[in-house]
């Protein structure tokens, strides 16, 4: 059964820190991974995609890095926000059963 | 574009009552599906699509009928709702076959069933 893990599952900072949220995923089989943005009552904003042949990816503050070998992907956030305040889910695309496969998520709070 | 787009927002029904989410797309995606979230067990895929006529079940199905008869199109239809169905019903499409397409989601719709 595939499986994914988002560890912390919750963090609260001060804003302006550098963070890192992990995410590991037990199917070696994957096409891509990709990372979402989830505010509290709405629907999931596509932050970064990774394609399996990729190993990072960057957008703005955000880098998103993939190792498949080790089935981990990391999303650094540099000098965090309170908007960046979110819950912050992995999910990668399983070819064999053609769906994506989510994490928990991480409940990221930005005090200023 | 207007991306993915859901109706309605909430809807409330009564145990036995049925209905249908609508799900529209105008990035001219083949690949479209259906996921409920749910507390503590995340996001979980009902039923999926590959191209216009071709649907197949997820990991959650019963309960639930889906038809793809266009491409813009993919609405999700309760036959006999019950509150296990509560949930709030998001919909996503993705280019490329879904393989290796960025996934787009649709603001989701919140159903409470009594």
């Amino acid at each position: 059964k595939q499986e994914v893990t988002q560890i912390p599952a919750a963090l609260s900072v001060p804003e302006g820190e550098n963070l890192v949220l992990n995410c590991s995923f037990t199917d070696s089989a994957i096409y891509n991974l990709q990372w979402f943005r989830q505010d509290p009552g709405k629907g999931l904003t596509s932050l970064l995609l990774i394609q399996s042949s990729q190993r990072e990816q960057t957008s703005g503050r955000l880098n998103a890095s993939l190792d498949k070998s080790s089935g981990r992907s990391t999303l650094y956030i540099a000098a965090s926000q309170p908007g960046d305040s979110a819950t912050y889910l992995c999910a990668f695309f399983s070819g064999g059963y053609n769906k994506l496969i989510f994490g928990a998520g991480t409940r990221l709070a930005v005090h200023p | 574009n207007a991306g993915v787009t859901q109706t309605p927002k909430f809807q409330v029904l009564k145990t036995g009552q049925s209905m249908t989410l609508q799900c529209a797309q105008d990035m001219n995606h083949e690949y479209m599906s259906w996921y409920r979230q749910d507390p503590g067990m995340g996001l979980r895929l009902i039923h999926y699509s590959v191209g216009a006529g071709i649907t197949d079940q997820g990991e959650v199905p019963n309960g639930y009928n889906v038809s793809r008869s266009t491409t813009e199109d993919f609405p999700l239809r309760l036959l006999s709702a019950a509150p296990s169905q509560t949930s709030v019903y998001f919909c996503a499409s993705s280019s490329s076959g879904g393989a290796s397409g960025e996934q787009y989601f649709g603001p989701g719709t919140r159903l409470t069933v009594t």
